[in-house]
């Protein structure tokens, strides 16, 4: 058990709609990091968050976004769902935010698009 | 896009065998790291080398670093079925930010 707590586990949805995954890091951990895996694409970073702040951006579509609460718990929002974002969504944790320390990761959340 | 490649995409061995994984990147690291990842669950971190570091050891996990050819190693010795897994590298750049970047993989099978 890596520490981190992603909800939920599987979610299916249809084309069009908007769903939100909810991580919870490691307790004490301040950095939360959004990635995206699919077979074809293979692990994409989404985003970084320390401590509430946006910290780097990768591969993100404009109609998704993520936030980072004061209880340092995040929320990624996936919006105007298509076939292709089917994927799984991991969230991982960190206690620093730079220079690349271990990341703790989640079980993911199982996205199907139908 | 993907910072490494890996190679092999595929490995099937017999436990007991060694088994041993490239990953090549392309930019300039802080350090590279190995996770691995069971069928369908959560990266667990392996070992992490910095880029000063030319070869690091853990258990049956033996891990090279070649800042030169910009590639990297991970050997798991004596291999057991339960080795069965992905295994992803992942580079840290030198930009003030802990995001890795992952490579595409490589799928081992250890039959027993």
């Amino acid at each position: 058990d890596s520490g981190v707590t992603q909800t939920p586990k599987h979610l299916i949805t249809a084309t069009g709609q908007r769903v939100t995954l909810r991580c919870s890091p490691r307790s004490g951990d301040l950095s939360v990091y959004w990635y995206q895996q699919s077979l074809d694409q293979g692990l994409q970073f989404l985003i970084h968050y320390y401590n509430g702040e946006e910290r780097a951006k990768g591969n993100i579509l404009e109609r998704f976004s993520a936030q980072q609460f004061p209880d340092l718990h995040s929320e990624l929002n996936l919006s105007s769902l298509e076939l292709g974002d089917s994927a799984l969504y991991f969230c991982a944790s960190s206690l620093a935010g730079g220079l690349g320390g271990e990341l703790f990761f989640g079980e993911g959340s199982r996205l199907t698009v139908l | 896009s993907q910072q490494g490649e890996e190679d092999p995409q595929a490995l099937s061995i017999q436990e007991g065998e060694n088994a041993t994984m490239n990953c090549s990147y392309k930019t300039s690291i802080n350090n590279l790291q190995w996770y691995r990842q069971n069928s369908g669950r959560g990266l667990v971190h392996l070992i992490l080398i910095r880029s000063n570091e030319r070869e690091k050891h853990s258990g049956r996990l033996r891990v090279t670093l070649d800042t030169s050819k910009k590639s990297s190693s991970l050997l798991i010795t004596a291999s057991r079925a339960a080795d069965t897994a992905s295994y992803f590298c992942a580079t840290s750049g030198s930009s003030n930010t802990g995001k890795l970047i992952f490579g595409q993989g490589t799928t081992l099978q250890v039959k027993p």
